[in-house]
C-alpha cells in the first residue's frame, strides 16, 4: 500500500533563516505531488504541484520554492523565512487526474 | 463569492446523533467530490469520494451530491466522540487534479 512521509512534524525557526521540508511517497511510481499551506479559518492553499521530476508549477508567488529531485521526493524550501510563512504545511499525492488526493501528517512551522 | 462555501461551525451534538455537514459550490463544471476528516494537528484523511449525483454509503457515513442545486452533504449516523474533528469538502472539474477545498466544519460530539 502507498504511504506518504513528511518531516519534521514541528519546526520553530527565526526570521531570516532557511527552510527545508521534505516529503516522500512509497508504494507508487510517478505520482503527482503537492504542497499546501493551511491557515486557521482560511482553508487549504495550494502552493506548488509537480507532475514529474524537475517539473514544478507555482500557484502563489511568495517566499517559497519547491523541488522534485527524485520521482517520489518533494521538497519545500525558503532562503529567508518571514513571519508570514508560519503555518501548517501539508504534502499530498495523487496518481493523476480524477484520483483521490492523499495527505501527509503535516509540518507545523512557527517563524519567530 | 468563493467557489466552495462551508459553514465553519463549530457544530456540537450529543453522542448517537445524526450529523449533517454541507457545502455549496458555484462552478457547475465540478464533477468530482470528496470529504476529508482532519483531527487536530494531523493531515486531512480521505473519507469518501464520488463522481455522480445521488447517495454513496460507507458504514456510518453517507455522501450525497445534488448537482442541480450545487450542494453536497455528508451524513454521519450514530455519531461517536471519536468523530470529533474538522470535516473538509473538496471538489474538482473532471479531468483535472486541482481540488478546491471548503474551509472546513468543526464537529464536536460529546458523550
Amino acid at each position: 500500500s502507498q504511504t506518504i512521509h513528511q518531516w519534521p512534524a514541528t519546526l520553530v525557526q527565526p526570521v531570516g533563516s532557511p527552510l527545508s521540508l521534505e516529503c516522500t511517497v512509497e508504494g507508487t511510481s510517478n505520482p503527482n505531488l503537492y504542497w499546501y499551506r493551511q491557515a486557521a479559518g482560511r482553508g487549504l492553499q495550494l502552493l506548488f504541484y509537480s507532475v514529474g521530476i524537475g517539473q514544478i508549477s507555482s500557484e502563489v508567488p511568495q517566499n517559497l520554492s519547491a523541488s522534485r529531485p527524485q520521482d517520489r521526493q518533494f521538497i519545500l524550501s525558503s532562503k529567508k523565512l518571514l513571519l508570514s510563512d508560519s503555518g501548517f504545511y501539508l504534502c499530498a499525492w495523487t496518481q493523476g487526474n480524477n484520483s483521490p488526493l492523499h495527505f501527509g501528517n503535516g509540518t507545523r512551522l512557527t517563524v519567530t | 463569492q468563493k467557489e466552495v462555501e462551508q459553514d465553519p461551525g463549530p457544530l456540537s451534538v450529543p453522542e448517537g446523533a445524526i450529523v449533517s455537514l454541507n457545502c455549496t459550490y458555484s462552478n457547475s463544471a465540478f464533477q468530482y467530490f470528496m470529504w476529508y476528516r482532519q483531527y487536530s494537528r494531523k493531515g486531512p484523511e480521505l473519507l469518501m469520494y464520488t463522481y455522480s449525483s445521488g447517495n454513496k454509503e460507507d458504514g456510518r457515513f453517507t455522501a450525497q451530491v445534488d448537482k442541480s442545486s450545487k450542494y453536497i452533504s455528508l451524513f454521519i449516523r450514530d455519531s461517536q466522540p471519536s468523530d470529533s474533528a474538522t470535516y473538509l469538502c473538496a471538489m474538482s472539474v473532471w479531468g483535472t487534479d486541482k481540488l478546491i477545498f471548503g474551509t472546513g466544519t468543526r464537529l464536536q460530539v460529546f458523550p
